[in-house]
């Protein structure tokens, strides 16, 4: 079975600085599809950023880029000139092309953004 | 913006009592989902649809039932509801072009 792992509960940034979230997970498929989402307290998850496994470009979403590393399972969101809006609960997320296309999720970073 | 919507919001709800959790969505999606989510915790999929008529369980295991009468609706229900069902439930839909899963915003239920 797939498994995503975050391995840190908390990050903090100050405002207009760059912070990276890491993501790792374990899989044996060679095609699948990994995402970041966002959760504000008490609101919507909502899509980040998304990378399919085949493409060697790192998806790029305006403030937000990943660093994929296929052969490492490495995925990791970085998000540059960091806005008080940022703050969110980051879970990365796994998904296979495919079947049920069903999402794993990882744990989850709590982001601070302090000003 | 996807167009997924759940009701509820909140429920709070005693022990015993039988609920049904709304999901539907306005954008022809085949297949769709339900997550719950305990407290700053991740997700685990309960319940998902491959499309009208078709219910799997999920990787985690739920008392609860889901049906798929109509593309548009997936509800969930629970038929006696205990405080170990607290918890936040997430409906997410998937489609054919855009195939991302987008999120509802979600029914935080309390059980007494």
């Amino acid at each position: 079975a797939q498994t995503v792992t975050q391995s840190q509960p908390e990050m903090s940034v100050q405002e207009a600085e760059t912070v990276t979230l890491s993501c790792t997970y374990d899989t044996s498929e060679s095609d699948y599809y990994l995402f970041w989402y966002k959760q504000p307290p008490s609101r919507q998850m909502i899509l980040v950023i998304r990378q399919e496994a085949y493409k060697q470009q790192n998806a790029t979403e305006n403030r937000f880029s990943v660093n994929f590393q296929k052969a490492a399972k490495s995925f990791s969101l970085k998000i540059s000139d960091s806005q008080l809006g940022d703050a969110a609960m980051y879970f990365c997320a796994y998904r296979e092309q495919g079947g049920s296309e069903k999402l794993v999720f990882g744990k989850g970073t709590k982001l601070t953004v302090n000003p | 913006e996807a167009d997924i919507y759940q009701t509820p919001r909140y429920l709070v709800i005693g022990t015993g009592k039988k609920i049904t959790l709304e999901c539907s969505q306005t954008m022809g999606h085949d297949k769709m989902y339900w997550y719950q989510q305990d407290p700053g915790m991740e997700l685990h999929l309960i319940h998902y649809s491959y499309g009208v008529n078709s219910t799997e369980k999920g990787d985690l295991s739920s008392e609860s039932t889901v049906s798929r009468i109509r593309t548009e609706h997936f509800p969930l229900t629970l038929e006696s509801a205990r405080p170990s069902h607290t918890s936040q439930y997430l409906c997410a839909s998937i489609g054919r072009v855009v195939d991302t899963q987008y999120f509802g915003p979600g029914t935080r239920l309390t059980v007494l």
